[in-house]
């Protein structure tokens, strides 16, 4: 089975922090995403990577910054946090070469963080 | 443009009762893939079923079954007997041909009253 694992269920951290969301798989896989997920909103694509080193903007990067310098971990950078980056994080994996095919992203238990 | 629509945002049943899902989404593509996940209380996004565009096939896996319809562009998604632990929000998913995106619908909370 694959396994995506996200290195905190809950974070609590002050306005002004450098925050960092770490995520490791462990099934070989090409692609990492990360995704925020707000009531209301649904699930709304942050960045992705498609192989490592390389990284690419998804639907709201302000804010937000990543890092993949191995091919399992994918981490997420909130630069200088604030309070409307209060939300539930969750990294997903998928085995897409080249982005074809209908393999299915596997995504991790989330981060729940609080900004205060 | 893509888009997915699941237009019942909450859905409310007593266990036993038969319950489905509705996913209508939008693409102009002919090659596409949708999805469906189901999030518990715990937060995991649990991958449920894929199904391409090219392949209109009903699935069914157990007390679950899926219907897609290229005609009226809908993916539906029915919970035969359901039962607590179905209790969950429900996602569906639509990704492009040659492309790394899925797009979301916003979720049905489902809620199994025992």
């Amino acid at each position: 089975d694959v396994k995506v694992t996200q290195s905190s269920r809950y974070l609590v951290k002050r306005t002004g922090e450098k925050v960092f969301l770490e995520c490791v798989q462990d099934m070989d896989h090409e692609n990492m995403f990360w995704y925020r997920q707000d009531p209301g909103l649904g699930l709304r694509l942050i960045y992705f990577s498609y192989d490592v080193k390389m990284k690419e903007k998804g639907d709201i990067p302000e804010g937000y910054s990543v890092s993949r310098e191995k091919k399992e971990r994918f981490s997420l950078i909130l630069e200088s946090a604030s309070t409307n980056q209060t939300s539930m994080y969750l990294c997903a994996s998928s085995l897409m070469k080249g982005g074809r095919g209908n393999q299915p992203q596997h995504f991790g238990d989330g981060t729940r963080l609080s900004i205060l | 443009a893509q888009k997915v629509t699941q237009a019942q945002t909450e859905i409310s049943v007593v266990e036993k009762e038969d319950v489905t899902l509705d996913c209508v989404y939008e693409t102009r593509d002919t090659t596409y893939y949708l999805f469906w996940y189901k999030q518990p209380p715990s937060g995991e996004l649990v991958f449920l079923i894929r199904r391409n565009s090219f392949d209109e096939q009903n699935e069914i896996s157990g007390r679950y079954s899926w219907n897609f319809q290229k005609s009226t562009s809908s993916f539906n998604f029915t919970i035969t007997a359901s039962q607590v632990v179905d209790s969950a929000v429900y996602f569906c998913a639509l990704k492009r041909g040659s492309n790394y995106k899925l797009t979301f619908g916003k979720g049905t909370l489902l809620t199994v009253n025992p």
